[in-house]
């Protein structure tokens, strides 16, 4: 069975760095891509970003370029969306999700629970 | 970017009945269109990919359509399950859009 299953909720201050995590299992992890979204309090899906396992290739959303770092492990079959210095805006559900088509742009087949990020002082 | 316009914003109907919802997208997607349901507490799920593919294990109540930049997504019959929010998301072009959403609620 596939499963994404992501870290627990964290609550942070503003200023601080975070690193959530996804972990893949039930199939080759190191080979399919895995996205992140942002959902906001009572809003919609955003797309940030995605990475390649297997070798790290990553391609991010024009409006999260250089916020936020995308990153894997392919060994612990692990992938991560780090901030540097987070703000108040950054207050979201995330979620991770497997690429699911074979071509590019794509559609999403398998998605984590989501981490809830609350930033707060 | 390509925006997507999902509507009705929300669309309250009764248990049984058929649910027709909308996305209209900026410019051509082709039939580069997924549907996804979310339900309260609960992460996105994959309905319907390419305009009118149901994914794995979708009930075949669940039925989309249209090409281009007007597409539907059909529940043929309410099940008391389907009460959730509905987002459409293009693959047509980066950065990849998703749509407002439309909230299916019981009448």
């Amino acid at each position: 069975e596939v499963q994404l299953v992501q870290s627990g909720a964290e609550v942070t201050r503003p200023g601080e760095s975070l690193k959530i995590s996804c972990k893949g299992s039930g199939y080759g992890f190191f080979g399919y891509w895995i996205a992140w979204v942002r959902q906001m309090p009572g809003q919609g899906l955003e797309y940030m970003g995605l990475i390649y396992p297997d070798d790290s290739q990553t391609r991010y959303s024009p409006s999260f370029q250089g916020q936020v770092t995308i990153s894997a492990d392919k060994s612990i079959s692990t992938a991560y969306l780090q901030w540097s210095s987070l703000k108040a805006s950054d207050t979201a559900m995330y979620y991770c999700a497997r690429v699911g088509s074979p071509q590019f742009p794509p559609w999403f087949d398998y998605w984590g629970q989501g981490t809830l990020v609350t930033v707060s002082s | 970017e390509i925006v997507l316009t999902q509507s009705p914003a929300t669309l309250s109907l009764s248990p049984g009945e058929r649910a027709t919802l909308s996305c209209r997208a900026s410019q051509s997607v082709n039939n580069y269109l997924a549907w996804y349901q979310q339900k309260p507490g609960q992460a996105p799920r994959l309905l319907i990919y390419d305009a009118s593919n149901r994914a794995t294990g979708i009930p075949a109540r669940f039925s989309g359509g249209g090409s281009g930049t007007d597409f539907t997504l059909t529940i043929s019959s309410l099940e008391p399950e389907d009460f959730a929010v509905y987002y459409c998301q293009q693959r047509s072009n980066w950065p990849l859009t998703f749509g407002g959403g439309t909230k299916v609620e019981i009448k």
